[in-house]
């Protein structure tokens, strides 16, 4: 069954320093895409990089970047130079090709940066 | 702002209120979407909409009722509801479902927190 599992329910990082957020993956399709969503207190949710499963690099949106590793099926997203906007909930999802479905979200991990 | 706009953004029923949930989008896309996302829990997807015509319905209760008049609009229509349907309801739209993943990239609404007493 086609899952995404995100271990780590609360993420604290000091402003300016990197962070990763995990996400793993499971699916037996060979076409599929991984998404990472921001959701601020105020409850949109808002799209911020994307990777399919054929791309040959990671992925990268200004200080956003997708750690892809097809073979751990892992999808880790890394900000880079945290700020205090950055605090939020963080959602992996993936779409599968074939299946047709709509997304399919892990729990979320909750990032709070400090000054 | 995603160009996806929902209204209300809060509402408040009680159990035998009829009210409904209005979505629009202002990027010409074809496929929209109605997902739940109830304290702790994932989002659920409940109603896909490709080009107007229902796609998917992940066996939501019939007391929620989708319709989509046109690709830009959808709404969700509640009736007699229960307590454990309060959550946010947030409402999404893509380019499209089938083919280029890419295409699929959703753009979510701002949703609308909804309380049932």
């Amino acid at each position: 069954a086609q899952k995404i599992t995100q271990t780590q329910p609360g993420m604290f990082v000091q402003e300016k320093e990197a962070v990763t957020l995990d996400c793993t993956y499971d699916t037996s399709d060979p076409s599929y895409g991984l998404f990472w969503y921001k959701q601020p207190s105020s409850g949109e949710m808002i799209f911020l990089i994307y990777q399919g499963s054929y791309d040959q690099q990671n992925a990268t949106e200004g200080r956003y970047s997708l750690n892809f590793q097809k073979a751990r099926k892992s999808a880790n997203l890394v900000i880079s130079a945290s700020q205090l906007g950055d605090s939020a909930m963080y959602f992996c999802a993936m779409d599968l090709k074939q299946a047709g479905t709509a997304l399919i979200f892990g729990k979320g991990t909750t990032l709070s940066v400090s000054s | 702002e995603t160009g996806v706009t929902q209204t209300p953004r809060h509402l408040v029923m009680g159990m035998t209120n009829k009210k409904s949930l209005k979505c629009e989008q202002h990027l010409g896309h074809n496929a929209m979407y109605w997902y739940k996302q109830s304290a702790k829990k994932p989002l659920e997807l409940m109603f896909v909409y490709s080009l107007e015509e229902r796609v998917e319905n992940n066996s939501v209760p019939s007391r929620f009722s989708p319709e989509c008049p046109n690709s830009s609009h959808l709404f969700l229509h509640l009736h007699t509801l229960q307590p454990e349907d309060s959550a946010l309801y947030l409402c999404a739209s893509s380019q499209g479902r089938a083919g280029d993943i890419a295409k699929n990239i959703q753009y979510f609404g701002a949703g609308t927190r909804l309380s049932v007493l």
